[in-house]
């Protein structure tokens, strides 16, 4: 079983909220992830992190950010939510190396009214 | 374009019975592909990681198979259980980049009955 966090499991809050979604690993990982999930589609990358102090933008544009101080921890923050940042906010982190496999959090389902 | 395409969308089955699942994609060039099972609530949890030079992998009733001339591969579940009730995953990596880009595939949902 992996070592991977995820809080809170379930969010709902009203619009213009600011909200941080926790990660947190304890294997160690350099490489962390964060993707997006609606219902019955592909996950979409929005960041990821190759260690302390790296941050990049994914392949889905998103207006969250992340931060990545300590290399268990990788927080994703929306300044100011609204109802089309309702989704399913994955967490993942991996060892480096292509053929390494992510581990992934159990998410965290995001609902903005 | 990159693309990863499961089939069949979804799939029920009787509990005992055999299954397999079907993935075919479009990434190159290709660094690995990799099945996950996602239990409902639940984050994808990795089966199997397959490489160009493997053309097959087990992981307990999963086996994997991978034809990466016709871009290809496939998941046979033996023996299913109740608890494989799930969406299969189908991932491939390309080698374009130091992160190793990730394609996702939308899934393939299986329910087991009784």
């Amino acid at each position: 079983e992996a070592d991977i966090y995820q809080t809170p499991r379930y969010l709902v809050i009203g619009t213009g909220k600011k909200i941080t979604l926790e990660c947190s690993q304890t294997m160690g990982h350099d490489k962390m992830y964060w993707y997006q999930q609606d219902p019955g589609m592909e996950l979409h990358l929005i960041h990821y992190s190759y260690g302390v102090n790296s941050t990049e933008k994914g392949d889905l544009s998103s207006e969250s950010t992340v931060s990545r101080i300590r290399t268990e921890h990788f927080p994703l923050t929306l300044e100011s939510a609204r109802p089309s940042h309702t989704s399913q906010y994955l967490c993942a982190s991996s060892h480096g190396g292509a053929n390494q496999p992510q581990h992934f959090g159990d998410g965290t389902r995001l609902s903005i009214l | 374009k990159n693309q990863v395409e499961q089939s069949p969308q979804s799939l029920i089955i009787l509990e005992g019975k055999n299954c397999t699942l079907q993935c075919n994609y479009t990434v190159s060039p290709f660094s690995n592909l990799r099945w996950y099972k996602q239990d409902t609530g639940r984050g994808p949890v990795s089966l199997t990681i397959m490489t160009f030079s493997e053309n097959t992998k087990s992981n307990g009733r999963y086996t994997a198979t991978l034809d990466a001339d016709t871009k290809q591969s496939s998941l046979h579940i033996t023996a299913s259980q109740l608890s494989d009730s799930a969406s299969y995953i189908c991932v491939v990596s390309d080698r374009g980049s130091t992160l190793g880009r990730l394609y996702f595939g939308r899934g393939t949902q299986l329910t087991v009955w009784p």
